[in-house]
């Protein structure tokens, strides 16, 4: 089965532009989050999705939003673009609660 | 707040040396606790986990026991090898969905 599959693997972005990344489950898994790990540090919840509705949000501004699809995979859009956005985000999908199966990042480099 | 605090790095230890990297937490109600681990390059990958008081998770020789009276949860691993080489997040989770809190991770070298 395929693991978590999240693209595009590298962006780099310029200040002020709008970025989308994109994350598939695995299947069967109804639950994604996203994370933001600024490097050197732990990853920070961004938002969690459970069948297509939000179920939690992180301490994040209004720039970042995202959604989950009918399929469940999701998409995380931040706007705006900040240098201090440049890290590693990071998609983690589940059945719901407990164990949680993260994918390998999209790296996004704001210059 | 909810939070976890690792034990800072970078470490560097010997192969087969004992490794203890310590975790605390602060959480209100009765949160699950977990070791993720983090290769070059990788994305995290579940080490092991402890959904309850005294609990004790294992895998691949490491362990970590949760105590609520401490509310400590540290890994450790009794003998090290050059493939442990990677990043240690300690993390908690109220099951309320896959909504982690992590710690700052620790670094671990391990040397021939």
């Amino acid at each position: 089965d395929a693991g978590v599959t999240q693209s595009p693997t590298h962006l780099i972005k310029t200040r002020g532009q709008q970025v989308t990344l994109r994350c598939s489950p695995i299947s069967g898994h109804k639950s994604v989050s996203w994370y933001q790990q600024v490097l050197g540090q732990g990853p920070q919840f961004i938002f969690q999705y459970y069948e297509k509705e939000e179920r939690g949000r992180g301490n994040f501004p209004d720039r970042f939003s995202a959604r989950q699809f009918p399929n469940y995979s999701s998409e995380l859009n931040v706007n705006a673009l900040l240098l201090g956005d440049s890290a590693l985000y990071l998609c983690a999908s589940s059945l719901g609660t407990g164990e949680a199966f993260f994918g390998q990042g999209t790296r996004l480099t704001v210059v | 707040g909810d939070s976890v605090t690792q034990m800072e790095g970078p470490v560097t230890l010997s192969e087969e040396a004992f490794l203890t990297i310590n975790c605390t937490y602060t959480a209100t109600g009765y949160p699950s606790l977990f070791w993720y681990v983090q290769y070059p390059g990788e994305g995290l990958q579940l080490l092991l986990k402890a959904t309850k008081a005294d609990d004790k998770g294992s895998n691949k020789g490491f362990e970590a026991t949760y105590r609520k009276e401490t509310t400590s949860f540290h890994l450790e691993k009794g003998s090290v090898q050059v493939s442990d080489s990677a990043v240690y997040f300690c993390a908690l989770s109220k099951n309320t969905g896959n909504q982690f809190y992590f710690g700052t991770g620790t670094s671990l070298t391990v040397i021939p």
